[in-house]
Parts: C-alpha cells; sequence; structure tokens
C-alpha cells in the first residue's frame, strides 16, 4: 500500500533561519510527487510537482529536492508569510488519485 | 485564486440528514476529484470523474455519491449524514484524466453535522 509520511510534524523558526521538511514515501511506481501548501480554512496551493529522483525545482525561498525514497522542501531565510502547512503527496501509475501525508505545519516568528 | 469554484462554503445540518456539495472545475479542465480532510485523518481521496464519467474510486462511503455533468461542474452527495462525516470537502480538477498532472483545489466546503 502506498504510504507517504511527512517530518516534522511542526517546526517554529525564526525569521531567516533556513530549514528543511522531509516526505517519505513508499509507492509501488512513482507517476509524481507534489507540494501544496495550504493555510488554515483554505484549500491546499500547489507548489511543485517533481517526477524522478534527481530533480529538483525552484520558487522564491523554495527548493523541493527528490530521492527514490523522500523529498525535501528546503526554505531558505523564511519569512512570517511563509508560515503554513506544507503537504506532501504522491501518485502512482495504478491510479489517479493524490495520496497525502498529514503535513508539516510551519510558523515563522519574526 | 485557483480557478475552481465550491459552493456553500459552510454548511451545518442535523444528522440523518441529505446535502449537496457543488464544484466547478478550471476553465479547460475535465477531470474532477473530491477530497475529504479531517483533522485525525488529513486529506483522503473520495473519487474522480473524467468528461463526466466516473473514473476512480477511493475512500468513499456507500452513503456518498458524486456525479459530474455535461457542463463539467460536479456534485458531492452526502446523506445519512452522521456526526464523523464533519469535515472540510474539497474539489480539485486537473486537465487530463492521469498524470502526473497538477490538480488544483478550490476553497473547500465545511460540513459540520450536528
Amino acid at each position: 500500500e502506498d504510504q507517504v509520511t511527512q517530518s516534522p510534524e511542526a517546526l517554529r523558526l525564526q525569521e531567516g533561519e533556513s530549514s528543511s521538511l522531509n516526505c517519505s514515501y513508499t509507492v509501488s511506481g512513482l507517476r509524481g510527487l507534489f507540494w501544496y501548501r495550504q493555510d488554515p480554512g483554505k484549500g491546499p496551493e500547489f507548489l511543485f510537482t517533481l517526477y524522478s529522483a534527481g530533480e529538483e525545482k525552484e520558487k522564491e525561498r523554495l527548493k523541493a529536492t527528490l530521492t527514490k525514497k523522500e523529498s525535501f522542501l528546503h526554505i531558505t531565510a523564511p519569512k512570517p508569510e511563509d508560515s503554513a502547512t506544507y503537504l506532501c503527496a504522491v501518485q502512482a501509475y495504478s491510479g489517479y488519485a493524490l495520496n497525502f501525508g498529514k503535513g508539516t505545519s510551519l510558523l515563522v516568528t519574526p | 485564486d485557483s480557478g475552481v469554484t465550491q459552493t456553500p462554503k459552510h454548511l451545518i445540518t442535523a444528522t440523518g440528514q441529505r446535502v449537496t456539495l457543488r464544484c466547478s472545475p478550471r476553465s479547460g479542465d475535465l477531470s474532477v476529484y473530491w477530497y475529504q480532510q479531517s483533522l485525525d485523518q488529513g486529506l483522503q481521496f473520495l473519487i474522480q470523474y473524467y468528461n463526466g464519467e466516473e473514473r476512480a474510486k477511493g475512500n468513499i462511503l456507500e452513503r456518498f455519491s458524486a456525479q459530474q455533468f455535461p457542463d463539467l461542474h460536479s456534485e458531492l452527495n452526502l446523506s445519512s449524514l452522521e456526526l464523523g462525516d464533519s469535515a472540510l470537502y474539497f474539489c480539485a480538477s486537473s486537465v487530463a484524466a492521469g498524470g502526473p498532472n497538477e490538480q488544483f483545489f478550490g476553497p473547500g466546503t465545511r460540513l459540520t453535522v450536528l
């Protein structure tokens, strides 16, 4: 069965303090790995899609990387507006649904 | 704004009742997905439609059903509601039936069952 585990569950950073969020996955044939950002009470907002091991994508202060077993979301010099829950999801070749992890709740303080 | 719209934003109802949640996908997207988000379970896939046809089913209860209409909007029907059905319900849409293609989420409908 496909499984996605995100760590840590919660992370508190000071503004400017870089860190990484982890997403470990097991899937029977990875079609794609997705990162989303979710603000409280809102719908998930698409950030990145990664397709194969070794791939990297960047957007502003965020960089996502992928290996055969995990993905990292690196946050460089975060700002308070980066505070949100970051969700990782995998899509397997066997299906169309996204299988989500439970997320990492990030709080960036000034 | 993702371009996916959902109505209503909030819904409060009683146990045993039936409700309908509505979703309009982004312009040009043929595929619609429904997800349920609760505090303990996280985001769970319920069902997918592509161009009017059911394509995949997840952990959707028999009391729940969905359909996609010719104009591509979708409705999720929840019946015989129980307290445990209280959750956020999200609709997402994508261009194609499979992937990898990004799914864009709507703002959600918060369902409270009293």
